[in-house]
């Protein structure tokens, strides 16, 4: 089965910090995506990438940026940590289009 | 306008009633869609793909109308373990040859004893 591996499931950090959020996917799947959900908001699409070096916005991408240097790994990035960044982040990996979506446990990011 | 809709509830329902769930979404070019649920605290699973000709697994049926841009869910005789939060998902065609996938709000469902 298709594993999405996120590197923490709670991270601290302080307000002004730079923060790297990572996933690996081991299926060799070309789109991968980060979410962030938050109480109310649903799964909200930050970011996503069809193939390695390829980006492209979601809906909230505002304070994010990400990179894809080799396919099995997406990392998002907090460029300045702040407190309305606070939130449950989720990757996850996608094959073709019709195929469903294979999800991290996610990381529990608080900022102080 | 959000590009996937759905009817927030929260549904409260008795064991063994029928519940409906609704989802439109904005982009016709639309490719792909699905019904994923999702456990407190847990990641979102896969529940059902949704077709055209309408498909079903056990207690669970799920239509799409393409020209009306809506996704259904009926969940018959629920269970207790049937509340959850239903997330309604679509994979969109975004313009340069690839799909992104985007979710509705989610509905909560709760089914009482």
């Amino acid at each position: 089965d298709v594993k999405v591996t996120q590197s923490s499931r709670y991270l601290v950090k302080r307000t002004g910090e730079k923060v790297f959020l990572e996933c690996v996917q081991d299926m060799d799947h070309e789109n991968m995506f980060w979410y962030r959900q938050d109480p109310g908001l649903g799964l909200r699409l930050i970011y996503f990438s069809y193939d390695v070096k390829m980006k492209e916005k979601g809906d909230i991408p505002e304070g994010y940026s990400v990179s894809r240097e080799k396919k099995e790994r997406f990392s998002l990035i907090l460029e300045s940590a702040s407190t309305n960044q606070t939130s449950m982040y989720l990757c996850a990996s996608r094959g073709g289009r019709n195929e469903k979506l294979f999800f991290g446990s996610g990381t529990q990011l608080s900022v102080l | 306008r959000k590009e996937v809709e759905q009817d927030p509830g929260p549904f409260n329902v008795p064991e063994g009633a029928t519940v409906a769930f609704n989802c439109t979404y904005s982009n016709s070019a639309s490719q792909s869609f699905f019904w994923y649920r999702q456990d407190c605290r847990k990641e979102p699973k896969l529940l059902m793909s949704v077709y055209s000709s309408g498909n079903e697994d056990g207690r669970f049926t799920a239509q799409l109308n393409r020209a009306s841009q809506y996704i259904s869910l009926l969940i018959r005789d629920s269970k207790l373990s049937d509340s959850a939060t239903y997330l309604c998902v679509v994979n969109m065609f975004f313009g340069t040859g690839g799909f992104k996938t985007i979710f509705g709000a989610g509905t909560r469902l709760f089914v009482k004893a």
